[in-house]
C-alpha cells in the first residue's frame, strides 16, 4: 500500500479566518493529488484536481478562489479555505494515486464557528 | 461525466447474512471500480477493487462482479460480522484517476 497523510485532522476557526489544510503522500510522489468534501450522512464529492508545478483544475461550482490549492512538490498539495464561513464547515479529504489505486488522507474536520 | 448511482442507501442484515450493494455507472470509458469503507470520522478504506478487465473478483468474505455491457457492479459481503457495519461507497475512475463515488450504503449488522 501507501501512505497519505493529512493534517490537522481538526480545526475549529472563527468566520472570516482562512485554514490551511496539508495532504501529503509519505512514501510515494504524486503528481495528482484530489481533494474531496463530505458533508454528514453524505458522500465526498471532488473538489478540485491538484496538479504539481501547475494550476489545480475545479470541479463545476467550486470557487476557486475560495479553496485555494497548491501543490508545490511531488509529495504535498495544501488546500486553504479562505474566508471561512459556517456553511464551510465540513469534512475535507486529500486522496493521491499509486499505480492507478487511490489512497486516501485521515481526512479534516473543520468547524467554523 | 461520470455519475455512479449506488442503493440502497441504507441495509440491515442479521449477522452471519450475505449483503448485497449495487451500484450502477454512466460513462463507458471507466475501466476502474474501487469499493471502500468508511468509518465514522476517518477516511475511506479500500477493501476490494475491480478493473474492466475482469468480471469477477473474490477476497474472502468479499466479492465483487463487474458487468461492463450493463454497466453495473456489485458488492458481495458473506458471513457478514458486527464489524462490518460502517458506510460503504462504490467508486468509477477512468485513466485520469478521478475517483467519482456513489452516495453510499449505510450497513447495519443485526446481532
Amino acid at each position: 500500500g501507501a501512505v497519505v497523510s493529512q493534517h490537522p485532522s481538526r480545526v475549529i476557526c472563527k468566520s472570516g479566518t482562512s485554514v490551511k489544510i496539508e495532504c501529503r503522500s509519505l512514501d510515494f510522489q504524486a503528481t495528482t493529488m484530489f481533494w474531496y468534501r463530505q458533508f454528514p450522512k453524505q458522500s465526498l464529492m471532488l473538489m478540485a484536481t491538484s496538479n504539481e508545478g501547475s494550476k489545480a483544475t475545479y470541479e463545476q461550482g467550486v470557487e476557486k478562489d475560495k479553496f485555494l490549492i497548491n501543490h508545490a512538490s511531488l509529495t504535498l498539495s495544501t488546500l486553504t479555505v479562505t474566508s471561512a464561513h459556517p456553511e464551510d464547515s465540513s469534512f475535507y479529504i486529500c486522496s493521491a494515486s499509486k499505480n492507478t489505486e487511490a489512497f486516501f488522507g485521515q481526512g479534516t474536520r473543520l468547524t467554523v464557528v | 461525466g461520470e455519475n455512479v448511482e449506488q442503493h440502497p442507501s441504507t441495509l440491515s442484515v442479521q449477522e452471519g447474512d450475505s449483503a448485497v450493494i449495487k451500484c450502477t455507472y454512466s460513462d463507458s470509458a471507466s475501466n476502474y471500480f474501487p469499493w471502500y469503507k468508511q468509518e465514522l470520522g476517518k477516511g475511506p478504506q479500500l477493501i476490494i477493487d475491480i478493473r474492466s478487465n475482469v468480471g469477477e473478483k473474490k477476497d474472502q468474505r468479499i466479492a465483487v462482479t463487474l458487468n461492463k455491457t450493463a454497466k453495473h457492479f456489485s458488492l458481495h459481503i458473506t458471513e457478514t460480522q458486527p464489524e462490518d457495519s460502517a458506510v460503504y461507497f462504490c467508486a468509477a475512475s477512468n485513466r485520469d484517476d478521478k475517483i467519482i463515488f456513489g452516495k453510499g450504503t449505510r450497513l447495519h449488522i443485526l446481532p
